[in-house]
């Protein structure tokens, strides 16, 4: 079956833009979780959400930063006032239920340039 | 605050070797340990899934070990091959999303 999906799978944008990045979870799994994997710095956990609980936001390095899930389904990562540290790849990853036993499947990633 | 911790940072071996990469956890209040692997400006590939009440899993080639009390997990990947060259990365799940290692970056030579 499908999995998940992410776009674009590139996206370079100039200092001080919007940016928004899209993920598609496999169809069923209620959990979808964001992470940020920068050069050097590894992957560090961002955003998470499971069915229509609030999400767990504890992840995210500013204000600038936000995300929504519509539906269920599908979930939009949005970066405001992009600065040049924001460049990293974006991914995200999908699950059947929440925090626990489950594995996580991910995306191929967003790569994100600020220039 | 959980951390994970992967040892060596980068391996390289010839082709047929068996080898072994290290993974280590400080908080052992966690309920999974996945393993991945990453190809170069590619997602994520989980190559194994260990429950916190298993102590190893096998797929193919590969074996994972999980010492939950000692805060360990080995991967084990026997006669190894070119296509093997990646980057490995180990990820426990607790009370948090996933926390990663660092990664293994693994190259086989022909």
């Amino acid at each position: 079956g499908a999995g998940v999906s992410q776009s674009p799978s590139n996206k370079v944008t100039e200092k001080g833009k919007d940016v928004e990045l899209r993920c598609d979870p496999i169809s069923g799994h209620t959990a979808l979780y964001w992470y940020r994997q920068s050069l050097g710095q590894g992957l560090e956990f961002l955003i998470y959400f499971q069915g229509n609980s609030a999400p767990d936001k504890s992840g995210l390095p500013s204000d600038r930063f936000s995300a929504e899930r519509t539906g269920g389904s599908v979930s939009t990562l949005t970066i405001q006032r992009t600065q040049q540290e924001d460049s990293a790849v974006y991914l995200c990853a999908s699950s059947p239920s929440g925090i626990g036993s489950y594995e996580q499947y991910f995306g191929p990633g967003t790569r994100l340039t600020v220039t | 605050k959980q951390e994970v911790t992967q040892i060596p940072a980068a391996l390289s071996v010839p082709e047929g070797e068996n080898l072994v990469l290290n993974c280590s956890f400080t908080d052992s209040a966690i309920y999974n340990l996945q393993w991945f692997r990453q190809d170069p400006g590619k997602g994520l590939t989980s190559l194994l899934l260990i429950q916190s009440s298993q102590r190893e899993q096998t797929s193919g080639r590969l074996n994972a070990s999980l010492d939950k009390s000692s805060g360990r997990s080995t991967l084990y990947i026997a006669a190894s091959q070119p296509g093997d060259s990646a980057t490995y990365l180990c990820a426990v799940a607790g009370n948090t999303p996933l926390v990663f290692g660092k990664g293994t970056r693994l190259s086989v030579i022909a």
